[in-house]
């Protein structure tokens, strides 16, 4: 069975300063990893995603993720944090191997900007 | 290029009572899937269809819950009756096949059962 977790409920961090978001996970066969950003009374919105190749991933709004296959996590980074990023984030994961295409979520990560 | 698609946005619904809600997914993505989420947690997956076949149901109550996907299109989840913990945000989303690619999420149907 796949699985995602984010061992952290909420992230707090002052506006410029650098973000970081965990996820790990346990998948069969390698890793197809996503990260989706919601904010309040909306869907989730497609932020970025691990396929192969550079274990760096850049994406959207200045998001950028790492890759670490010996340590099986993919965490969520940003440079300079904005008050506007303030979001539930969360990481997803889907096999190369079995489970077909099911996309596994974890429980999420609430992410609060400050001034 | 037209997102995922749900309607209602908000259901509120005396305990007991049906409901249903429904999706229609981008054109030409295969699979759509049903989530639930709770406040403040992750999705968690109720059925996946794969054009018009149910490949993952093994999450959905199959009690009280229905679903289908005519034509490998529009999808319609069916509540019968709902119970109070039935309350939730209930997300659509379609992809492609392709394992690698990202799935697009609509809005989601918030549902209050009193």
């Amino acid at each position: 069975a796949q699985s995602v977790a984010q061992p952290e409920d909420q992230v707090n961090v002052a506006e410029g300063n650098p973000l970081t978001v965990k996820c790990t996970y346990s998948v069969s066969g390698n890793p197809y990893l996503f990260w989706y950003v919601q904010y309040p009374n909306r869907g989730l919105q497609f932020l970025l995603k691990y396929i192969t190749g550079d274990n760096l991933v850049k994406g959207s709004y200045g998001f950028e993720a790492e890759f670490n296959k010996s340590q099986t996590s993919f965490h969520l980074k940003k440079p300079s944090a904005l008050v506007s990023d303030s979001a539930l984030y969360f990481c997803a994961v889907r096999g190369t191997t079995g489970g077909g295409n099911k996309l596994t979520f974890g429980t999420g990560t609430q992410l609060k900007v400050e001034l | 290029e037209a997102g995922v698609v749900q309607s209602p946005r908000y259901k509120i619904i005396e305990k007991k009572q049906p409901v249903a809600f429904w999706c229609n997914p981008i054109s030409g993505h295969n699979t759509l899937y049903w989530y639930r989420q709770n406040l403040g947690q992750g999705p968690e997956l109720l059925i996946r269809y794969e054009n018009e076949e149910a490949v993952d149901d093994s999450q959905l109550p199959k009690d009280r819950f229905s679903a289908e996907r005519l034509k490998g299109v529009d999808s319609t989840l069916k509540i019968q009756p709902a119970e109070l913990g039935d309350s939730a945000v209930y997300l659509c989303a379609s992809s492609w096949r392709d394992r690698n690619t990202e799935a697009f999420f609509g809005q989601g149907t918030r549902l209050t059962v009193v």
